[in-house]
């Protein structure tokens, strides 16, 4: 059962461009993660924002989180080729409860 | 990959054969997870453990099988009875369910002779 759905499927820019990636859920949320994969890797955790939160940054990344419009977009700012990566949203719905991932987005970061 | 240790990289089974994907964690998380990734299905939740001698059924748990004896160890069986087991299998840990932050070791890509 996937909460998470990511937004576009993929994604192509050039190097030093902004990539803006979304993902829309269904039911409410306690927490909502995001996750990077390199190709043909284990998946890495980028960030976390909390139900109560809007918005978060780390470095590069940027997240917010729309809970009335049951969203959240990753933004990542002057990409580099080495963002070149699938990229995952997660959700849980609170204490003891599993996370939930999406079927993630291709980008892909031209030199 | 975070400490979390996933072996062999690479695997292969025969028609009607049993197969132990190990995974091993030196994090001393109490959680650990097994998920599926089938290209363009994302991860899908095979067993998780809470805590030792404890595991739950995930999404797709049929034709797998799953022990925690150990808190660092969660291998995963894929039995004859899984009749697609060819796939990318991903195990990871959290410090629990509640905190669940995973960490996730580099995989298991699993093909059928």
């Amino acid at each position: 059962s996937q909460q998470g759905e990511e937004d576009p499927q993929a994604l192509s820019i050039q190097e030093g461009e902004n990539a803006t990636m979304n993902c829309s859920y269904k039911t409410s949320i306690n927490n909502l993660q995001w996750y990077r994969q390199n190709s043909g890797r284990g998946l890495v955790h980028l960030i976390l924002i909390r139900s109560n939160e809007r918005e978060k940054h780390s470095g590069r990344l940027r997240v917010t989180l729309d809970t009335s419009k049951k969203s959240s977009s990753l933004l990542i700012t002057a990409s580099r080729a080495a963002d070149t990566a699938s990229y995952f949203c997660a959700t849980d719905t609170g204490a003891n409860s599993k996370l939930t991932f999406g079927k993630g987005i291709t980008l892909s970061v031209r030199p | 990959d975070g400490g979390i240790t996933q072996s062999p990289k690479y695997l292969f089974r025969k028609e009607g054969q049993n197969v132990t994907l190990s995974c091993e964690q030196n994090l001393n998380h109490d959680a650990m997870y097994w998920y599926r990734q089938d290209p363009g299905q994302g991860l899908r939740l095979i067993y998780y453990s809470q805590i030792v001698n404890d595991f739950q059924k995930g999404d797709i748990a049929e034709g797998y099988s799953v022990s925690r004896e150990k808190k660092e160890s969660f291998p995963l069986t894929v039995t004859s009875a899984q009749k697609n087991p060819t796939a990318f299998y991903l195990c990871a840990s959290s410090l629990g369910i509640a905190k669940n932050i995973q960490y996730f070791g580099a995989g298991t890509r699993l093909s059928v002779l």
